[in-house]
């Protein structure tokens, strides 16, 4: 079955630290990449999104993420983060079913940021 | 910019009771999804719809139903609450387009006790 691991389930940052959030999906057919953010209280939101072209993704806030298919990767990065980047950050993936049916979006079990002034 | 609205913030039924969790989108858009959030295990599918009276289950739909009415509204439920559906649930939204993004409400929190 089609799976997305996120390596690290808790991050304790320091602003001005720099972020990578490691981010790996099982599947070897054609994806649609995303990032979602939560911020405390907050709904999730979209953070970035590749869905082909140039593997290296800008997003919001900063935040960027590279596609690597050869390592079935999407890690996200920024470069000096901020109090304000605390927060709960989701990778997710589609798996594009050509044959028919639902394109279905599935989830990483999410890492918890905490940025420390 | 797109809106989705469920009808609580916090929730919280006893057990047994029947559960109605109420989501409303603005934009028009043909899907219509219900996931849990669970610390750990990030956010899983229980139910989806694609158009209005439509619906296909998700990866843990046991022990829920849905309803899809309106292209606007569209309604878990929760027949007998238990314990373990104590959780976050979330209700999203897209267009049957390309562009595969969901937005996304704020979250129900339910307590069942």
């Amino acid at each position: 079955a089609q799976s997305v691991s996120q390596h690290n389930h808790h991050v304790i940052l320091s602003e001005a630290a720099s972020l990578e959030l490691g981010c790996n999906y099982s599947y070897g057919g054609t994806v649609n990449l995303f990032w979602y953010v939560q911020y405390p209280g907050q709904h999730l939101q979209l953070l970035l999104k590749y869905f082909s072209g140039d593997p290296l993704v800008k997003g919001i806030k900063g935040f960027e993420a590279e596609f690597i298919k050869s390592k079935f990767s999407f890690n996200l990065r920024k470069p000096s983060v901020q109090w304000s980047d605390t927060a709960e950050y989701f990778c997710a993936v589609i798996v594009k079913r050509f044959s028919g049916g639902y394109n279905k979006l599935i989830f990483g079990a999410g890492t918890r940021l905490a940025v420390h002034p | 910019d797109v809106k989705v609205t469920q009808s609580s913030r916090y929730l919280v039924k006893r057990t047994g009771e029947k559960v109605f969790l109420e989501c409303v989108q603005d934009m028009d858009h043909e899907n219509m999804f219900w996931y849990r959030q669970d610390p750990g295990l990030g956010l899983r599918l229980i139910y989806f719809s694609y158009d209005v009276k439509m619906k296909e289950k998700g990866d843990i739909p046991e022990g829920y139903s849905v309803s899809r009415e309106k292209k606007e509204r569209f309604s878990l439920i929760l027949e007998s609450a238990s314990t373990n559906q104590t959780s976050m649930y979330l209700c999203a939204s897209r267009s049957a387009g390309t562009s595969y993004e969901q937005y996304f409400g704020p979250g129900t929190r339910l307590t069942v006790t």
